[in-house]
């Protein structure tokens, strides 16, 4: 069983749409809790990250962790074209600076 | 700044063929790191030096060797390449252990087949 989870996908949406993707994960050990977003053909980029549990917003997205839960979300409000991407949720427990990341969920936003 | 650069972008090799990957970042991090993405496996930690000097292994080593030349270049050789080296590689860089949640900068990635 793999460390972090993720759904591959592909989600297709209509423009507007709210976007829910989601990790699980199995070490309780991480702390650190991430969001890249890849475009094609390019490197990751980082999203947004979050340490411990709890949410946090920053325009359009919102990244909530759930430790008790070991289940880790990324929701996107009003939905565009240009969010179509590969999303990676990526752990980390803080000690040696490696992240774990998920199998990564491919988006499309149709207009 | 140019952040993260990888040479080359593509590259075709033969069955048996060594070649070298190069990384450089001008960000000053103390870690570099390098990634195979493989469709559907998201991104496996192949090598990762966490400061100058120092090499260790990460999730799947095998078929590759490292160097830090200095504390920007990291490189990464494939001695004997094989058909299940084919991936796309992306190299990283952060400021290294100890620094908040050490977000990880990456280059643009080489795509490489091995025939």
């Amino acid at each position: 069983q793999k460390e972090v989870e993720q759904d591959p996908g592909p989600l297709s949406v209509p423009e507007g749409a709210i976007v829910s993707l989601n990790c699980t994960y199995s070490n309780s050990a991480f702390q650190y809790f991430m969001w890249y977003r890849q475009y094609s053909r390019k490197g990751p980029e980082l999203l947004m990250y979050t340490y411990s549990s709890g949410n946090k917003e920053d325009g359009r997205f919102t990244a909530q962790v759930d430790k008790s839960s070991k289940y880790i979300s990324l929701f996107i409000r009003d939905s565009q074209p240009s969010d179509s991407a590969t999303y990676l949720c990526a752990m980390s427990s803080g000690n040696t600076g490696k992240l774990i990341f998920g199998q990564g969920t491919t988006l499309q936003v149709k207009p | 700044n140019a952040g993260v650069t990888q040479t080359p972008k593509f590259q075709v090799l033969k069955t048996g063929q060594s070649m070298t990957l190069q990384c450089a970042q001008d960000m000053n991090h103390n870690s570099m790191y390098w990634y195979r993405q493989d469709p559907g496996m998201g991104l496996r930690l192949i090598y990762y030096s966490a400061s100058e000097g120092t090499t260790d292994k990460g999730e799947v080593p095998n078929g590759y060797n490292v160097s830090r030349l200095n504390k920007r270049e990291f490189s990464l050789r494939l001695e004997s390449a094989a058909p299940s080296q084919t991936s796309v590689y992306f190299c990283a860089s952060s400021e290294g252990v100890g620094y908040s949640y050490n977000e990880q900068f990456f280059g643009p990635g080489t795509r490489l087949t091995v025939l």
